[in-house]
């Protein structure tokens, strides 16, 4: 079992809809929880970080975080072409300054 | 903009060449991480760094060796190349907020022939 997991998509949706993006992890004891978006051929962008339970909302990214299910979720409101990259889920490992990374899942937004 | 440089940007060598790659920050974060990203993996650790002169090794660690003699430098070295370290590979650092995030450079890009 991967200590992260994200569908690798890619996920595709119509501009203007909400984009459902999902990861799971493994690691219990996990405090910190991240969703980095990734254009093709740069470097990844931290969008937002989550450390408790419920819901957390900037602009149109909102995050999600149930502990007790081990899952972490993105959605992004009002899709825009512009949203199109890969976003990876990102997790602190119990112990250490240390993260550990999904493969990704690719959005694209459809004019 | 976490004040990190990268360089090469882009390296081609040959197997079997020692090959190493400089992270650089300006702003004095503790610590500093050293990735590689191939399709399907996703970004794996290789090495990382809590101090001067002090490094450990992440999950990806074989064939690869760090130095950190000074706070705004991570060096990677990959002492004899092999086609298999062909990747992209990327530094980070940890912001100062106690918070966990990771900021990253802009990437190396080595191909190994």
């Amino acid at each position: 079992q991967k200590e992260v997991e994200q569908n690798s998509g890619p996920l595709s949706v119509p501009e203007g809809a909400i984009a459902s993006l999902n990861c799971t992890y493994s690691d219990r004891g996990s405090q910190s929880f991240f969703w980095y978006r990734q254009y093709s051929g740069k470097s990844p962008e931290l969008i937002m970080s989550i450390y408790s339970n419920g819901d957390k909302e900037d602009g149109r990214f909102t995050a999600q975080l149930n502990k007790a299910s081990q899952y972490v979720s993105l959605l992004i409101r009002d899709s825009q072409p512009s949203d199109s990259a890969t976003y990876l889920c990102a997790v602190n490992k119990e112990y250490g300054n240390k993260l550990v990374f999904g493969a990704g899942t690719i959005l694209r937004v459809k004019s | 903009d976490a004040g990190i440089t990268q360089s090469p940007r882009h390296k081609v060598t040959e197997t079997g060449t020692p090959v190493t790659l400089r992270c650089h920050q300006t702003e004095n974060h503790r610590y500093m991480y050293w990735y590689r990203q191939d399709p399907g993996h996703g970004l794996r650790l290789i090495h990382y760094s809590y101090g001067v002169k002090d490094t450990d090794k992440g999950e990806v660690s074989d064939g690869y060796s760090v130095s950190r003699s000074k706070t705004e430098d991570f060096l990677l070295t990959l002492e004899s190349a092999t086609s298999s370290q062909t990747s992209v590979y990327f530094c980070a650092i940890m912001g100062t907020s106690g918070s966990n995030e990771q900021f990253f450079g802009p990437g190396t890009r080595l191909t190994v022939l």
